[in-house]
């Protein structure tokens, strides 16, 4: 059984902090993605990787870098967090060698006052 | 990029009947169209997929057909029951080897009234 874990569910941030949000898969999966969630908008791509080491900018990379230095753990920064980027946060795994499927994590929601 | 874009936002049926959302994708290169079920404060989950090179799929009561020619692909819910009650969401995939790029289009939520 495939699982995707998220370092918190919910969390609270200050304008201005370094925010770090971390996914862990346990499926040795390639593929690992970070999408936010917004009413009315769906999910949408922040950056994505499909290697150690190696990241892609998805449709909304603005604001947000991150980190693949496992396998298994992929880590979205927001560097000096802003209103604009309250939001829930889904990390997801796949490994297209053997299906395309998503596996998601529960989410991390976020909140910057 | 790949835009997706998925009708309606929101769907409300009786219980018993079917529910169809439909979806649009503006990348011929997509080749993987999955579908995902959100619950109400859940995780995204798979409910069913089609591949470029297949014109529909069934699943129990779900099945889904794609029409390459005009780029667009859709989802049928036969029979509907409560507990379909969810958020879904359509997504185009551009797969090449082990690069895999996912634009979901914008979710329908859907409520079957018992």
């Amino acid at each position: 059984d495939v699982k995707v874990t998220q370092s918190s569910r919910y969390l609270v941030k200050r304008t201005g902090e370094k925010v770090f949000l971390e996914c862990v898969q346990d499926m040795d999966h390639e593929n690992m993605f970070w999408y936010r969630q917004d009413p009315g908008l769906g999910l949408r791509l922040i950056y994505f990787s499909y290697d150690v080491k190696m990241k892609e900018k998805g449709d909304i990379p603005e604001g947000y870098s991150v980190s693949r230095e496992k396998k298994e753990r992929f880590s979205l920064i927001l560097e000096s967090a802003s209103t604009n980027q309250t939001s829930m946060y889904l990390c997801a795994s796949s490994s297209p060698a053997l299906t395309d499927t998503q596996y998601f994590g529960p989410g991390t929601r976020l909140t910057v006052l | 990029g790949e835009n997706v874009e998925q009708h309606p936002s929101t769907l409300s049926v009786q219980e018993g009947d079917s529910a169809v959302i439909k979806c649009t994708y503006s990348d011929s290169a997509s080749n993987y169209f999955p579908w995902y079920k959100q619950e109400l404060g859940k995780r995204p989950q798979l409910i069913i997929d089609i591949r470029s090179n297949v014109g529909e799929k069934k699943d129990q009561r779900i099945a889904v057909t794609l029409n390459k020619t005009a780029k667009h692909f859709s989802l049928h819910i036969t029979e509907t029951q409560p507990e379909d009650s969810a958020v879904y969401f359509c997504a185009a995939s551009i797969r090449s080897g082990g690069y895999q790029k996912v634009t979901f289009g914008t979710g329908t939520k859907l409520q079957v009234i018992p």
